[in-house]
């Protein structure tokens, strides 16, 4: 069974402030994707990451895939509130018939 | 854009009681899916469907089941509703083969008292 573990669980900071959040597999994956879910909301694809060691930027935000497809990293710069939201990746199963989600990461972003 | 519409955003039930949680979505996809959100567990599948009247059990499908009679409709079923089925319930759909984008709807936060 192909898991995805997120660290932080968890996250508050100030407005302005970086931070990363991991998503972290033991499996190798043939992509992973970054989801933001805002209260109430369903999650939205943010990103798709494919090859290894690919680094994407959306805005403020930095994805980036490990060499060896196994980990992915989201980068925020001088965070604003509106990126308070549940931050999820998610990857291929094993039979490329579904995802699977990690437990995300929430983001709380004070003004 | 792709709308995937969720028939109730709050709902609350008696256990024993048979729920219907509806989702339609708007843009021809194949592929529709049924996961529930709880903290710190994340989003699990309960099921999926990749065409009418066609379904394949998720990670999590006991005490459920799902109809898809037309390919713009994919409902979960809870045969007898019970306490451990309090969750937020979220639809999705992607094109055919295309399982790793998905568009989700705004979520059914079920309780069952």
């Amino acid at each position: 069974t192909q898991l995805l573990e997120q660290s932080p669980q968890f996250l508050s900071i100030q407005e302005g402030e970086n931070l990363t959040v991991y998503c972290n597999s033991s499996s190798v994956f043939s992509s992973l994707q970054w989801y933001r879910q805002e209260p109430g909301e369903g999650p939205v694809l943010l990103v798709t990451v494919v090859t290894g060691g690919e680094v994407k930027k959306l805005k403020r935000l930095t994805f980036q895939f490990g060499d060896a497809r196994k980990d992915s990293s989201l980068h925020i710069t001088a965070a604003q509130p509106g990126d308070t939201g549940l931050y999820l990746c998610a990857g291929p199963g094993e039979y490329g018939n579904k995802l699977v989600f990690g437990a995300g990461t929430i983001l709380r972003v004070k003004s | 854009d792709v709308k995937v519409t969720q028939s109730s955003r709050y709902l609350v039930k008696r256990t024993g009681e048979k729920v219907f949680l509806e989702c339609v979505q708007d843009m021809d996809h194949e592929n529709m899916f049924w996961y529930r959100q709880d903290p710190g567990l994340g989003l699990r599948l309960i099921y999926f469907s990749y065409d009418v009247k066609m379904k394949e059990k998720g990670d999590i499908p006991e005490g459920y089941s799902v109809s898809r009679e037309k390919k713009e409709r994919f409902s979960l079923i809870l045969e007898s509703a019970s306490t451990n089925q309090t969750s937020m319930y979220l639809c999705a759909s992607s094109l055919w083969g295309r399982f790793e984008k998905l568009f989700f709807g705004s979520g059914t936060q079920l309780s069952v008292l």
